[in-house]
């Protein structure tokens, strides 16, 4: 079970838009629309951004959005703050009720 | 407040075995599924195990197949991970998570602070 292939870092200043990538297989990502990712603060749990490709848990930044085409989702974050600051991973489902992680993003704001 | 508590992690041996519990308070585990994710600084998380809402139905990563057993009781409000024939490579950070229907599917909103394991001799 490999994981989604995300790049190990990215970043911007602030204000800028940056987006993180995360490469799956027709297996997981290009199958299925039940793509997440999370975002995990220093010493800290992760935290759900985005669920279903593209929807927001409510009270959610709209800064952060998400998209999909093929086998890769992508997530954007817009008006990047110092606080935007941590890794973020992508999760997707893959089928017989299993899942998996993205390598995670380590994002820099500058 | 919805929360989950971790615990049972420690040292273990290789090849050793280690029980590790999730309580939650704040909400019933009867009403979800529920998940494990390990983390480690190499490897990022890793999606363990999940179990259905009455534990009829449970799946596994390929890596901890056959060595690791999810349970859970909804009468003590409580999820386990029973790990047998410990490796070196298990030794992580071990979080407990309840998985939540969202939109059109179910997804990991509420996570504990995590239980560490460490595998060593």
């Amino acid at each position: 079970q490999s994981a989604l292939t995300q790049p190990a870092s990215v970043s911007g200043s602030p204000g800028q838009s940056i987006t993180i990538s995360c490469t799956g297989t027709s297996s997981d990502i290009g199958s299925y629309n039940f793509v997440s990712w999370y975002r995990q603060r220093p010493g800290k749990a992760p935290e759900l951004l985005i669920y279903d490709v593209s929807d927001r848990p409510s009270g959610n930044s709209n800064r952060f959005s998400g998209s999909k085409s093929g086998n890769t989702a992508s997530l954007t974050i817009s008006g990047l703050q110092a606080e935007d600051e941590a890794d973020y991973y992508c999760n997707s489902y893959r089928g017989g009720s299993t899942y998996v992680f993205g390598t995670g993003t380590k994002v820099t704001v500058l | 407040e919805v929360q989950l508590v971790e615990s049972g992690g420690g040292l273990v041996q290789p090849g050793g075995s280690l029980r590790l519990s999730c309580a939650a308070s704040g909400f019933s585990i009867t009403n979800y599924w529920m998940v494990w994710v390990r983390q480690t600084p190499a490897k990022g998380l890793e999606w363990v195990s999940r179990i259905n809402r009455d534990g009829s139905s449970t799946k596994y990563a390929d890596s901890v197949q056959g060595r690791f057993t999810i349970s859970r009781d909804n009468a003590k409000n409580t999820l386990y991970l029973q790990m047998n024939s410990l490796r070196a490579e298990d030794t992580a950070l071990y979080y407990c998570v309840r998985d939540y229907p969202l939109g059109t599917w179910f997804y990991m909103d509420v996570w504990g602070k995590g239980t560490t394991v460490t595998v060593s001799s």
